[in-house]
């Protein structure tokens, strides 16, 4: 069955380190993104991809990056972690703009 | 910056009620709205994408509207199960998809 996994579930880092945060889908959708949920503010927009070589960044894009070099990848880089950074991130993929997100099950990254 | 409003943020409901809830969104640059179903612990579940003013979408007991000139889309829950108890999001889509905060539902046995 198609699926779209995060990893690592949890992760705890330390303010400075680089961290990366992976995402890989197996339904072949051109479309990626990714969203931090935090208390009070919900589901935030961090980067996003339609596609091959293409990024695109959200409402709370600074301090992070993302590649995508193939369709099943877009992994998520915080180039250099603050406690600022500390969420819960989530994954989504779609196959067009008339289908909902396939979410994955989140990543809960702590950084101290 | 985009602002998508739900309301209530919560809500408590007796088993066996119906109830609705709404979100607002801008009336410009609309592609779609979209509802999606947030169990704690899991993973946002999609429900419905409308894309037409006037759309109205059913998947069981809960059913959606849209209003895009005015900007609102309505969810309702027929007849509320425990297993309804959820945090019901709401998502604006123009060049992206932009989340409401959420109504949380609680199902009161």
């Amino acid at each position: 069955d198609a699926e779209i996994t995060q990893s690592p579930r949890h992760k705890i880092t330390e303010t400075g380190r680089q961290v990366t945060l992976a995402c890989h889908q197996t339904w072949n959708h051109n479309n990626m993104f990714w969203y931090r949920q935090d208390l009070g503010h919900g589901l935030r927009l961090i980067h996003y991809s339609y596609g091959v070589h293409d990024t695109n960044k959200g409402e709370v894009s600074d301090g992070y990056s993302v590649s995508r070099s193939n369709t099943e990848d877009l992994p998520l880089t915080l180039e250099s972690a603050a406690s600022s950074q500390t969420s819960v991130y989530f994954c989504a993929s779609s196959f067009d703009r008339n289908y909902g997100y396939t979410f994955g099950s989140g990543t809960r990254l702590t950084v101290v | 910056i985009l602002n998508v409003e739900q309301s209530p943020q919560s809500l408590h409901v007796q088993e066996g009620d119906s109830t609705n809830f709404t979100c607002s969104f801008p009336s410009s640059n609309f592609y779609a709205l979209h509802w999606y179903r947030w169990e704690t612990a899991k993973s946002p579940e999609a429900l419905f994408v409308m894309t037409l003013n006037g759309d109205e979408k059913k998947k069981g007991r809960i059913s959606a509207t849209l209003n895009t000139k005015e900007g609102y889309s309505y969810l309702y829950i027929k007849g509320s199960q425990p297993e309804d108890s959820a945090t019901y999001l709401c998502a604006f889509e123009d060049d992206k998809i932009i989340f409401g905060k959420g109504t949380r539902l609680h199902i009161l046995p």
